[in-house]
């Protein structure tokens, strides 16, 4: 049983580079959430897919931001030109949303992004 | 708007006692969950149970239960006799009631089981 990967754990970047970061979730899931947490904080949402299409993208995700997730498998998300506020861990989860709102998510161990 | 509040940053408790960590939440709709998940120093958020708006019983997993108190608009978490393991940040969260199903979570609690 393996359940929600994601690559890499930790990441370190100098303000101005382009990251990206993969999720991996259960394989038979259909929805894919990305959350950002900052310290002492609880995770925000991001976006979320619903298969391949992504059908919500958060106010926080800023035209830096760009995911995807091709043919509703993996997804990435891509952060360009990094800021230093942009340093925090990114979390992505997924979930079967069959069960609607008792569906529960499965979240991945996190990257951690520093932004030097 | 929904709304969750932990107004407890942090908690001690003895090992083999039981804990609370409160919840509060705000929500204007007639049907929600209220999802708890515990977060360890690895950072992974681990599901811990989950409680219905209109469960009738309070949930329970193991030594995990909650104290539904709709009227209070609270679910508290009880953690029955603590283990060192379960030393972590501990957050409650619930879907938006539109077709997402995206958490808002909570600022979350720190429990430190003493030995």
């Amino acid at each position: 049983d393996t359940g929600v990967s994601q690559n890499p754990r930790h990441k370190i970047t100098k303000r101005g580079q382009n990251v990206t970061f993969r999720c991996d979730p259960i394989s038979e899931h259909n929805r894919l959430y990305w959350y950002r947490q900052t310290l002492g904080q609880g995770p925000e949402f991001l976006t979320y897919f619903q298969n391949e299409a992504q059908l919500e993208k958060s106010r926080l995700l800023s035209d830096r931001f760009s995911a995807e997730r091709p043919k509703g498998s993996f997804s990435t998300l891509e952060i360009q030109r990094t800021e230093q506020g942009d340093s925090a861990m990114y979390l992505c989860a997924s979930s079967l949303a069959l069960r609607g709102l008792s569906s529960e998510q499965y979240f991945g161990p996190g990257t951690r992004l520093t932004v030097t | 708007a929904q709304k969750i509040t932990q107004t407890q940053p942090g908690m001690f408790v003895q090992e083999k006692e039981a804990v609370t960590l409160d919840c509060t939440y705000d929500t204007s709709d007639q049907s929600y969950g209220l999802f708890w998940y515990k977060q360890p120093s690895s950072g992974e958020m681990i599901f811990l149970i989950y409680q219905g708006s209109y469960d009738e019983q309070n949930a329970t997993e193991g030594r995990y239960s909650l104290n539904f108190q709709k009227a209070r608009k609270s679910a508290n978490l009880v953690i029955s006799a603590s283990q060192l393991g379960d030393s972590a940040m501990y957050f409650c969260a619930m879907p938006r009631m539109d077709s997402s199903y995206k958490l808002i979570f909570g600022s979350g609690t720190r429990l430190l089981v003493r030995p």
